[in-house]
C-alpha cells in the first residue's frame, strides 16, 4: 500500500540550532513528495516539493528537504531554527495514478524554544 | 491574490442535525478538494472536483455526506444527519492544472463540533 510516515510526533529544538523533521514514504513508481506547514487555526501552507532532479530541494522560509531514494526518505531541514517555525508539519506523497491525489502523514509538531 | 475562503470557521451542532460548509477556491483553479482532518492526524481526501465533475469521491460516506460544485467555482459540503464522530476540521483546497504536480492551496478550514 502507498503510504507516508512521520516517525516523530514532536521535535524539540533550541532557537538557532539546525532542525530535521523526518518523513519516509512507500509508493509505486516515481515519488512526488511535498511538505506543508500548519499554524494554529490556519490551513496548510505549501513549503516545498520534490518532483525530479536535484535531491536537495529549497523551499519557503529557509526550509529545504533532501530526497533519498535508497532510504525512501524526504526529511525536512533548516540550518537555524526560529521560534516562529513552531508549528505542525506534514509530509505528503502523490500516489501513482491518483492524478494529484495526496496522502498525508500524521504530522510532526515542531517546538522551537528560545 | 486571495486565498481559498471557507465559511463558517466554526460550527457547533447537536447530533442528528444537518450542517453545510462552503468553499470558494482561488480564482482560476479548476480543481477543488474537500479534506477531513481529525485531531492529531493528517488530512484525508473526501472528494475531488475537476470543474463541475466529481472525479474522485471514493472516500466520501455517501449515506450522510454530499457535495456539489455548481458552475465549477464555489462548492458546498453537507452532512445530514451529523454524528458525534463527524467532529473534525473540514478543509477545502484548490489547485490549477490537476494533470501536473502543482501544489494544493488550502483554506483555513471549518472546525465542526457535534454534541
Amino acid at each position: 500500500a502507498q503510504s507516508v510516515a512521520q516517525p516523530e510526533d514532536q521535535v524539540n529544538v533550541a532557537e538557532g540550532n539546525p532542525l530535521t523533521v523526518k518523513c519516509t514514504y512507500s509508493v509505486s513508481g516515481n515519488p512526488y513528495l511535498f511538505w506543508y506547514v500548519q499554524y494554529p487555526n490556519r490551513g496548510l501552507q505549501f513549503l516545498l516539493k520534490y518532483i525530479t532532479g536535484d535531491n536537495l530541494v529549497k523551499g519557503s522560509y529557509g526550509f529545504e528537504a533532501e530526497f533519498n531514494k535508497s532510504q525512501t526518505s524526504f526529511h525536512l531541514k533548516k540550518p537555524s531554527a526560529l521560534v516562529s517555525d513552531s508549528a505542525l508539519y506534514f509530509c505528503a506523497v502523490r500516489i501513482s495514478g491518483g492524478y494529484n491525489k495526496l496522502i498525508f502523514g500524521a504530522g510532526t509538531r515542531l517546538a522551537v524554544h528560545p | 491574490e486571495a486565498g481559498v475562503v471557507q465559511s463558517p470557521r466554526y460550527k457547533i451542532i447537536e447530533k442528528k442535525q444537518p450542517v453545510a460548509f462552503w468553499c470558494n477556491p482561488i480564482s482560476g483553479h479548476n480543481t477543488l478538494y474537500w479534506y477531513l482532518q481529525n485531531l492529531g492526524q493528517g488530512p484525508e481526501l473526501l472528494i475531488r472536483y475537476e470543474n463541475e465533475e466529481a472525479v474522485d469521491d471514493s472516500q466520501l460516506p455517501k449515506d450522510r455526506f454530499s457535495a456539489e460544485r455548481l458552475k465549477g467555482v464555489d462548492s458546498t459540503l453537507k452532512i445530514q444527519p451529523a454524528e458525534l464522530g463527524d467532529s473534525a476540521v473540514y478543509l477545502c483546497a484548490s489547485s490549477s492544472l490537476a494533470g501536473t504536480y502543482n501544489e494544493q492551496f488550502f483554506g483555513p478550514g471549518t472546525r465542526l463540533t457535534v454534541l
